[in-house]
């Protein structure tokens, strides 16, 4: 049973345009959302996070939105370069547990030159 | 930069043989976390530690998957006996955390790619 699910294996962008990547998750006790980025044969790395007290959270030309009503986020990613082609994995986890992250299966984005 | 390292990086093996996967966490992260990587379930994981402290195995098939913190610097998977289907790329990731509630980023290795023949 997914919690968190990413329902576009992947996604195509022309460079210096947007890209926004979609999750979603069931559980509602789920209260900090991060996004990771990987590369083929490497380990996954930490992006970008939100606290559900929060609906938006901004570092640079990524950007990441909570909508807990609808317990969807989104990755915003402005504008797209071609070294942001990678595996996006967004992750949840709750304030019942040590930091234990439930991750969604993946999108694949490729940036276009 | 600090950051987790994983051995061996790649490993073959053939059925019915003996795997340890190693993770030396970041020094003094306080949580590490062991997950497989697969096409169909992306992430998914199978044991992780709190202080060397085993809180949750569930996702780990009991019979054949063990999972260790022999001590703060070291963290162990063992596969026994290895199947065809425990093929896959195995992720160590460490983190610290001061309580419940309290989320930070875990941090990941680059993985073991276990093929087993």
């Amino acid at each position: 049973d997914q919690q968190v699910k990413q329902n576009s294996p992947s996604l195509s962008v022309q460079e210096g345009r947007i890209s926004i990547l979609n999750c979603d998750y069931t559980n509602s006790m789920f209260d900090y959302f991060l996004w990771y980025k990987k590369y083929p044969a490497e380990g996954p790395t930490f992006l970008i996070s939100i606290s559900s007290i929060k609906d938006k959270n901004e570092d640079g030309r990524f950007t990441v939105f909570l909508n807990k009503s609808a317990k969807h986020l989104s990755l915003h990613i402005v504008p797209s370069q071609p070294g942001d082609s990678a595996v996006y994995f967004c992750a949840a986890s709750g304030v019942y547990n040590f930091n234990k992250f439930y991750f969604g299966s993946g999108t694949k984005l490729n940036v276009k030159p | 930069d600090a950051r987790v390292t994983q051995t061996p990086r790649h490993k073959v093996t053939e059925m019915g043989q003996e795997v340890t996967m190693r993770c030396q966490p970041i020094l003094g992260h306080n949580t590490v976390f062991w997950y497989r990587q697969t096409m169909m379930q992306g992430l998914e994981l199978l044991a992780y530690f709190r202080n060397r402290a085993p809180l949750d195995d569930s996702g780990m098939p009991k019979d054949r998957f063990s999972a260790e913190m022999p001590d703060a610097t070291l963290a162990t998977l063992k596969i026994q006996p290895s199947e065809p289907r425990d093929s896959a790329v195995y992720f160590c990731a460490s983190g610290l955390t001061l309580g419940q509630g309290d989320n930070q980023p875990q941090h990941f290795g680059d993985g073991t790619r276990l093929s087993i023949l």
